[in-house]
């Protein structure tokens, strides 16, 4: 099956510094990634949209200039979390599409904690 | 509000027992469904996609009613290791974009 990576894993960061996470499809192109992020006992909830070579699409609520995306090739797409506060703590997961597929492909997730 | 709804359990069960999660889902135009199990702490993995007809996999069986908005899974001769949260996940097809809705989960602990 097709294979998505994130980095870091984990990351523990101060307050008001900022976060780069990358997703990355290793074995297909992706012309579709998704961001969501899941606070503790609830779902997966999407935070935006990010077609290759687009600006993304952010959902109700979530703040455009707080979370930076980039998806610059078909294979990497990136997230950054600005000035981070604790609120921000949580597992953010990132997931490929490619046009004409039948499903998204699940990174493993990158848990971020905001001191 | 398009949403996907669960019972959130937690169902404990014992080994080799059968259990049935139930999800609706509120948007009569989505176009694919499916089950996720997500473990602790980690991503969520597909688990299988329902069709209309029903289908199975092995010790999985799920069901679509798209007149009800209902969808089931069912597991049969639960093992240690079908412990994890069972995520139920509809494609809104919002434009083609392929966008998925996910349910909060149902918990499920088999026990020994």
């Amino acid at each position: 099956g097709a294979v998505v990576s994130q980095h870091p894993s984990w990351v523990i960061c101060k307050s008001g510094t900022s976060v780069k996470i990358e997703c990355r499809s290793l074995d297909f192109q992706a012309t579709t990634m998704f961001w969501y992020r899941q606070f503790p006992k609830q779902s997966l909830m999407l935070m935006a949209t990010s077609n290759e070579g687009s600006k993304a699409t952010y959902e109700q609520g979530v703040e455009k200039d707080k979370f930076l995306i980039n998806h610059a090739s078909l294979t990497l797409s990136t997230l950054t979390v600005t000035s981070a506060h604790p609120e921000d703590s949580s597992f953010y997961i990132c997931s490929a599409y490619t046009s004409g597929g039948d499903t998204q492909y699940f990174g493993p997730g990158t848990r971020l904690t905001v001191l | 509000r398009k949403e996907v709804e669960q019972d959130p359990g937690p169902f404990n069960v014992p080994e080799g027992a059968t259990v049935a999660f139930n999800c609706t889902y509120s948007n009569s135009a989505s176009q694919s469904f499916f089950w996720y199990r997500q473990d602790c702490r980690k991503e969520p993995k597909l688990l299988m996609s329902v069709y209309s007809s029903g289908n199975e996999d092995g010790r999985f069986t799920a069901q679509l009613n798209r007149a009800s908005q209902y969808i089931s899974l069912l597991i049969r001769d639960s093992k240690l290791s079908d412990s994890a949260t069972y995520l139920c996940v509809v494609n809104d097809d919002r434009a083609g974009s392929y966008q998925l809705t996910f349910g909060k989960g149902t918990k499920l602990s088999v026990i020994p």
